[in-house]
């Protein structure tokens, strides 16, 4: 089945500690996004791409770091600097012009 | 960046009863979306407008891209429980990344 998956579903972070939020898709698409949930908000974008090996920062970037190597992949690290990291993730990805389709997110919470 | 007025932020509503929520904006938009979202999951697009005045319906729900262009809504008809979720707008600009409303929280009482 063609689809988006973030991976894992629930992440804990330690004080210090930077963690890796996976997202992969087999759409064929060419831009993919990361975006911030918090509890009775909308989306916030964090950072997105739109062909491999290229990315921009979105209205929430410092805090965060992506890479996007290959056109399938586009994972998110949430670093030590970013002071308040519990939220539900959500990457989404689309052809050009197109309607955005979204995984089913990571929650990450602090331990 | 710029932001969508999306009423009301929360809805209780009856079983069968219909729903209408609406998003607008000060600016201009060349496509309209609306997605659904679950708790614990992500959303679901639920229709895309693309034109001004344009009215398209998926099954129980109805939605309309305003002529203005800077405004959009959807109906929900006959309501049912498993409509209860987050429903959000977006709106697409040419050039320039999809903005998202706050969402409108719905809770269908059986």
């Amino acid at each position: 089945d063609g689809g988006i998956t973030q991976s894992p579903k629930y992440l804990f972070r330690k004080e210090g500690q930077n963690v890796t939020l996976s997202c992969e898709q087999n759409l064929n698409h060419d831009a993919m996004y990361w975006y911030r949930q918090d509890p009775g908000q909308g989306l916030r974008l964090i950072y997105y791409s739109q062909i491999v090996n290229d990315f921009q920062k979105g209205d929430i970037a410092e805090g965060y770091s992506v890479s996007r190597e290959k056109k399938e992949s586009f994972p998110l690290t949430v670093t030590s600097a970013q002071k308040n990291p519990t939220a539900f993730y959500l990457c989404a990805s689309t052809p050009h012009g197109e309607p955005q389709h979204f995984g089913d997110g990571t929650r990450l919470s602090i331990l | 960046g710029q932001q969508l007025n999306q009423s009301p932020q929360s809805m209780f509503i009856q079983e069968g009863e219909d729903v209408s929520m609406n998003c607008t904006s000060s600016s201009i938009f060349n496509t309209w979306l609306w997605y659904k979202q679950d708790p614990g999951e992500g959303p679901v697009l639920l229709i895309a407008l693309y034109k001004a005045g344009e009215l398209t319906s998926n099954g129980r729900l109805t939605a309309q891209f305003g002529i203005t262009r800077k405004d959009s809504f959807l109906n929900i008809s006959a309501s049912i429980p498993s409509d209860v979720g987050i429903y959000f707008c977006a709106g697409l600009r040419r050039g320039s990344r999809l903005t998202f409303g706050e969402g409108t929280q719905l809770t269908v009482n059986p």
